[in-house]
């Protein structure tokens, strides 16, 4: 089974500043890596797949970098909109499919 | 537009069976493309992928969990379904149902369920 690690578990940023999540597999997922962001009450919903890859209605202000086992979210000019939850996801190597644990973004 | 809806009991007792129905709209359940996924969410924790069916019927467990689960797929109705065999309060989680592609991610989600497992 592949690990998903994510870092830190809570992040506080102000609104306008930028967020830099990160994420580690415990062996290489290649490029198949995707992000989701849920907020309080409602499903998770997909931000970045194929690591770098914005979904559709995604606003450009979220960029996806890395390969291999390290990978980094980076949320730019943060809106009050931005504030929730972000999972990372491989799906390279499954079963099973796995998340990382989470980052919660609060504003500071 | 794809839709996707959990439903089924929102309270389980202990040592009974969890059952939830998917119901896929707007789209076809049948593509040769597509995995249909069932996630949970302990409440406060993070996501967990229970297991997946493909629409032929092949299904795949998280190992976790894969002594007490079954998922079925129903084209004809175009529904999938799951089924978690003797509960406990550590089953207790809001259920999600989910589209994936074999090496892509979960693109599109149901609202989710709560199920709570209590006496």
């Amino acid at each position: 089974e592949i690990v998903m690690t994510q870092s830190p578990a809570t992040l506080s940023v102000s609104p306008g500043e930028s967020a830099t999540l990160s994420c580690r597999a415990s062996q290489s997922v290649s490029s198949n890596l995707a992000w989701y962001q849920q907020k309080p009450g409602q499903a998770p919903r997909l931000l970045i797949y194929g690591t770098s890859t914005r979904a559709i209605g995604i606003p450009a202000r979220f960029s996806g970098s890395g390969s291999g086992t390290e990978f980094t979210l980076t949320i730019s000019s943060l809106q009050s909109e931005d504030f929730a939850v972000y999972y990372c996801q491989q799906y390279n190597n499954w079963p099973p499919l796995t998340f990382g644990g989470g980052t919660k973004v609060e504003i500071k | 537009q794809l839709q996707l809806q959990e439903s089924g009991p929102e309270l389980v007792k202990p040592s009974e069976t969890l059952s939830l129905t998917c119901t896929v709209s707007g789209g076809s359940i049948s593509s040769s493309s597509y995995y249909w996924g069932w996630i949970r969410q302990p409440p406060g924790k993070g996501l967990e992928w229970i297991g997946s069916v493909y629409y032929s019927g092949s299904t795949y467990y998280n190992p976790s969990l894969k002594s007490r689960v079954t998922i079925s797929v129903d084209t004809s109705r175009t529904q999938f379904s799951l089924k978690l065999f003797s509960v406990t309060a550590a089953d207790t989680a809001v259920y999600y149902c989910a589209r994936h592609d074999n090496y892509g991610p979960m693109d599109v989600w149901g609202k989710g369920t709560p199920v709570t497992v209590s006496s």
